[in-house]
């Protein structure tokens, strides 16, 4: 199973929107609504930020939501902020029963 | 507190094994799907296997399958990872994870580790 197609990095200046976008096939992304996005500060643990495309859990900001249209996912950051300088990652579940994350991209908040 | 900690990571030859656990806290343990997710240095996440809240289902990547065996302890609250016939690429930070509910691979994984540092080398 190849890693999902996300860019390497993206940025933006503080109160700007970015997208981050996440490529798979009709066989992960396209095929279920079991695509989360991660975010990771260096040398921390992954933490959980959008789920089902577009669920935010309990405490996450209301600036970052989730969206899908074809094999494509896509994670929109809303008025940046320094804190949200992290790595990103999408994840789906595949049609094998396995699950697959993204490359990964490195969001700079300039 | 909901809390996950892993340990037995350290160095380790290629062609050796290693048992990784992870203790958890502050839930219905038996409830819940669990994960491996593991990060080489300087690289990207990678799902490694996941298994049932009984423990009698259980997936696993390519890169793993019949080299790793992911079990479950549901009345000491642990999960583990044996690893055998471990190669250099498996060099990384391993991360037990929990899914959100019962369901293996497609829930989020909504409560993680600090992780764990395995290193293969000789």
């Amino acid at each position: 199973q190849s890693a999902l197609t996300q860019p390497a990095s993206v940025s933006g200046s503080p109160g700007q929107s970015i997208t981050i976008s996440c490529t798979g096939t009709s066989s992960d992304v396209g095929g279920y609504n079991s695509v989360s996005w991660y975010q990771q500060h260096p040398g921390k643990a992954p933490k959980l930020m959008i789920y089902d495309v577009s669920n935010r859990p309990s405490g996450v900001s209301n600036r970052f939501s989730g969206s899908k249209s074809g094999n494509t996912a896509s994670l929109t950051i809303s008025g940046l902020q320094a804190e949200d300088e992290a790595d990103y990652y999408c994840y789906s579940y595949t049609s094998s029963s396995t699950g697959v994350f993204g490359g990964g991209t490195k969001l700079t908040v300039l | 507190e909901v809390q996950l900690l892993e340990s037995g990571g350290g160095l380790v030859q290629p062609g050796g094994s290693l048992r990784l656990s992870c203790a958890a806290s502050g839930f219905t343990f038996s409830l819940y799907a669990l994960s491996w997710v593991r990060q080489a240095p300087g690289k990207g996440l990678e799902w490694v296997s996941d298994i049932s809240g009984s423990g009698d289902t259980t997936y696993y990547a390519d890169s793993v399958k019949g080299r790793f065996t992911i079990s479950r302890d549901n009345t000491k609250n642990t999960l583990f990872l044996q690893m055998n016939s471990l190669r250099a690429e498996d060099t990384a930070v391993y991360y037990c994870a929990k899914r959100i509910s019962t369901w293996l691979v497609s829930d989020p994984l909504n409560v993680w580790g600090q992780g764990t540092m395995v290193t293969v080398s000789s």
